[in-house]
């Protein structure tokens, strides 16, 4: 199957300092990217969707001047979580899409934020 | 109601049990359905997609009923390995085929 990395795996920051997250797509080429976030003992919550070259698109109670995403090539994609605080800690996780309907999943990033 | 249901568990069984999942989604426009495995402090796989005239892949076979929204996901002879969290996922379309968890069922099988 295809493969999506994400770096880094795990983060610790202190609070109000930025964070970047990188996904890339290995092998194929991701027209469309998805940040989406898991608490603990919640499901995943689809935060943005981002199409390479355009603006992302985000859900509905997600600040986008909080979460910067940018979609530049067709195998990057990355989140920045500006001035974190200890709330947005979690677990984040991308995916990809190429041409199938397929999403295939990053390995995930764990921000633990002081 | 939420978009996606499901029992959260935990369903303790042991090796060799038959086991069944249920799924419900609230969204009668969505349009593809999916059974995703997370393991602990992992990512989410793929485990099968879910089709209407329902579908096996070895000890794992998956049901859609569409009329009643729901869907579920049927395990025989467990295995230890098959412990893990049940996502029931799904594709509620739009321009972006947007995807919807649900929170996951936990299964524990024991020896």
């Amino acid at each position: 199957g295809a493969v999506v990395s994400q770096h880094p795996s795990r983060v610790i920051c202190k609070s109000g300092t930025s964070v970047k997250i990188e996904c890339r797509s290995l092998d194929f080429q991701a027209t469309t990217m998805f940040w989406y976030r898991q608490f603990p003992k919640q499901s995943l919550m689809l935060m943005a969707t981002s199409n390479e070259g355009s603006k992302a698109t985000y859900e509905q109670g997600v600040e986008k001047d909080k979460f910067l995403i940018n979609h530049a090539s067709l195998t990057l994609s990355t989140l920045t979580v500006t001035s974190a605080h200890p709330e947005d800690s979690s677990f984040y996780i991308c995916s990809a899409r190429g041409s199938t309907d397929t999403q295939y999943f990053g390995p995930g990033t764990r921000l633990t934020v002081l | 109601r939420k978009e996606v249901e499901q029992d959260p568990g935990p369903f303790n069984v042991p090796e060799g049990a038959t086991v069944a999942f249920n799924c419900t989604y609230s969204n009668s426009a969505s349009q593809s359905f999916f059974w995703y495995r997370q393991d602990c402090r992992k990512e989410p796989k793929l485990l099968m997609s879910v089709y209407s005239s329902g579908n096996e892949d070895g000890r794992f076979t998956a049901q859609l009923n569409r009329a009643s929204q729901y869907i579920s996901l049927l395990i025989r002879d467990s295995k230890l390995s098959d412990s893990a969290t049940y996502l029931c996922v799904v594709n509620i379309g739009g321009g972006f085929q947007k995807l919807v968890f649900g929170t996951g069922t936990r299964l524990l099988v024991s020896p």
